[in-house]
């Protein structure tokens, strides 16, 4: 049972932009999480926010949360080739992950 | 350095040949998850525990085995491998998550079954 899903699953811009994905879930929440993923490679935790959190930012990244929406928002600022992966969020107390956003960042 | 080690990274293997993906974390970890991620299916929760000798299912456990004998090791075992079980395998840890919630992950193992 997918927990949260990612919006759009594939997202193409060029360096230099921002990205935004989006992330819907189903039920309560604690807190939800994203992810990044190199190709093949193993998720690294990106951020976490709480549910009793609205915003949260670390670096050049940006969450949002509204629970009365059951959904969150990943906004990457001045994006760069190298955050060319696919991102996740993941929730739910057995955390489970959405089937991940592919970001493509063109130089 | 803290870290998750699976072993091994890539494997081919034969229908019915039983085989143990390991996986040990060195952050003292209380819980413990195996996932496979699949092309169009993204990550799904194979078996997960929450502390020594406590495991429990996730969405996808047919055809897997998991042991939680020490805290650092929890071993994934595919008892009778069959080519539906090819996929790449991640095994992570977390400090109890109601906590940080902060999952780390291993670097994945890739498994063909033939």
């Amino acid at each position: 049972s997918q927990q949260g899903e990612e919006d759009p699953q594939a997202l193409s811009i060029q360096e230099g932009e921002n990205a935004t994905m989006n992330c819907s879930y189903k039920t309560s929440i604690n807190n939800l999480q994203w992810y990044r993923q190199n190709s093949g490679r193993g998720l690294v935790h990106l951020i976490l926010i709480r549910s009793n959190e609205r915003e949260k930012h670390s670096g050049r990244l940006r969450v949002t949360l509204d629970t009365s929406k059951k959904s969150s928002s990943l906004l990457i600022t001045a994006s760069r080739a190298a955050d060319t992966a696919s991102y996740f969020c993941a929730t739910g107390l057995k955390l489970v992950f959405g089937k991940g956003m592919k970001l493509t960042v063109n130089p | 350095e803290a870290q998750v080690t699976q072993n091994p990274r890539y494997l081919i293997t034969v229908t019915g040949k039983k085989l143990t993906v390991t996986c040990s974390q060195n952050m003292n970890h209380e819980y413990m998850s195996w996932y496979r991620q699949d092309p169009g299916l993204g990550l799904r929760q194979i078996y997960y525990s929450m502390n020594v000798e406590v495991t429990d299912k996730g969405d996808v456990p047919e055809g897997y085995k998991v042991s939680r004998k020490e805290k650092r090791n929890f071993p994934l075992i595919l008892e009778s491998p069959s080519p539906n079980q090819t996929s790449l395998y991640f095994c992570a840890s977390s400090h109890y998550r109601d906590t940080t919630g902060e999952l780390f992950f291993g670097e994945g193992s890739r498994l063909t079954v033939l």
